[in-house]
């Protein structure tokens, strides 16, 4: 199964309002990145929250941290119809030295215009 | 530096056939990693390398699977004999080692996927 779970797994707003999309993982963590995919493109990297931090800011972006819960937010604020794309959280563990991320399942973003 | 650069972009084979995926990582970057994305899977990490040596192969579906990495500016994926349910997304991506990287950790910066189709 996957280590980080997205949720939920498609969100409909319209321009200008906020989008929250919520990862929940399962092991302890090093820390935890936000990546951004467009359709048909690549994954692009957005922001990075170390296990020892709570929330961090980016633009328009915020994202929390909470390890007692093992979950993470992503807010994306005063959205605009680019910000249309899906969200991944991504999650490296941190009892192995493996360097490799795992992702979640994704957060379908729809901006109406 | 142009990022990380895939080809094909694009390929459709028939089942039976040998496929191979190609990677140019970002010039300097320490690791590589390939992954998979289908719709019924998500993305799903194959192999990935340090330094041009395979560290875990553990994502490797099965043996017609193989990559190598022959030097730091190259990588394959070779799928041989493909089959219909190979049929996905493959991408490459590239990161700094943590120790070298300003943010101290692997921030992946992808390429732009070769989406293969098996008959």
């Amino acid at each position: 199964s996957q280590q980080g779970e997205e949720d939920p797994q498609a969100l409909s707003i319209q321009e200008g309002e906020n989008a929250t999309m919520n990862c929940s993982y399962k092991t302890s963590i090093n820390n935890l990145q936000w990546y951004r995919q467009n359709s048909g493109r690549g994954l692009v990297h957005l922001i990075l929250i170390r296990s020892n931090e709570r929330e961090k800011h980016s633009g328009r972006l915020r994202v929390t941290l909470d390890t007692s819960k093992k979950s993470s937010s992503l807010l994306i604020t005063a959205s605009r119809a680019a910000d249309t794309a899906s969200y991944f959280c991504a999650t490296r563990t941190w009892d192995t030295g493996r360097r490799a991320l795992t992702f979640g399942s994704g957060t379908r973003l729809q901006v109406q215009p | 530096d142009a990022g990380v650069i895939q080809s094909p972009r694009h390929e459709v084979t028939e089942m039976g056939q040998e496929v191979t995926l190609r990677c140019k990582p970002i010039s300097g970057h320490d690791y590589l990693f390939w992954y998979r994305q289908t719709m019924m899977r998500g993305l799903e990490l194959l192999i990935y390398f340090n330094n041009n040596v395979p560290i875990d192969d553990s994502g490797m579906p099965e043996d017609r699977f193989s990559a190598k990495m022959p030097n730091a500016s190259f990588s394959t994926l070779k799928i041989q004999p493909s089959e219909p349910r190979d049929s996905a997304v493959y991408f490459c991506a590239s990161s700094l080692s943590p120790d070298r990287a300003s943010s101290g950790a692997n921030v992946l910066t992808f390429g732009a996927g070769s989406r293969l189709t098996v008959l």
